[in-house]
């Protein structure tokens, strides 16, 4: 398995821009997590999923922030508008009957 | 106060040094995790406990769960080991992770 793929690597956008962050959890992994890692606030659970329902998000920052899981091979994070605030790296995790996590390589969000 | 603690925040080291870095946590668990990353790069995980001790190469975790303690110690470091270690604990009512802020360690050759 090539483990959690987490797509972009980067992105930076514009201020008021949608952006769209793509996670491919473990095949056979029913949880899957997305986290937020700042330098003021660290690692913090967003949103996380148990075969494909939303489980808690009371992670979510505002109304600005959506995530979905039409299926158990992918989910998308989505920030609409976006803010300069919102500037962090965005970890994607899966994980099997929420025993152990594998990240993804996360992806750099930049806001301008 | 946060529920887990880590220390030191920041360690620096000589190659070859032993290395301990403490976890403490306030909240009911029922695993406790070990997580490292490097500058710039993805998490990964190196270990997780509920009791005891797991060894894993020149790494060591061990757990007391009536202190609500834990401890990573990395033998012979090298500079390769510099990275940011994370202490995460499924814990609280809804058991999700909930994180350290990290320990900064430098091995120095």
């Amino acid at each position: 398995d090539a483990g959690v793929i987490q797509s972009p690597r980067h992105e930076v956008t514009e201020m008021g821009q949608e952006v769209t962050l793509r996670c491919k959890p473990i095949s056979g992994h029913d949880y899957l997590f997305w986290y937020r890692q700042t330098m003021m606030r660290g690692l913090e659970l967003l949103i996380y999923f148990n075969n494909n329902v939303p489980i808690d998000d009371s992670g979510m920052p505002e109304d600005r922030f959506s995530a979905k899981m039409p299926n158990a091979s992918f989910s998308t994070l989505k920030i609409q508008p976006s803010e300069p605030r919102d500037s962090a790296v965005y970890f994607c995790a899966s994980s099997l009957n929420n025993y152990g996590y594998t990240f993804g390589s996360g992806t750099r969000l930049t806001v301008v | 106060k946060n529920e887990v603690e880590q220390s030191p925040q920041n360690l620096t080291a000589q190659e070859g040094e032993f290395i301990t870095i403490n976890c403490s946590y306030s909240v009911g668990i029922s695993a406790l995790h070990w997580l490292q990353q490097h500058p710039g790069g993805g998490i990964v995980s190196l270990f997780m406990l509920s009791s005891g001790k797991k060894k894993h190469g020149r790494l060591i975790a061990t757990i007391n769960i009536q202190e609500k303690h834990s401890s990573l110690h990395i033998t012979a470091s090298h500079p390769r080991d510099s990275a940011v270690y994370i202490c995460a604990v499924n814990g609280g009512a809804t058991n999700k992770l909930i994180f350290g802020t990290g320990t900064l360690l430098a091995v120095q050759p």
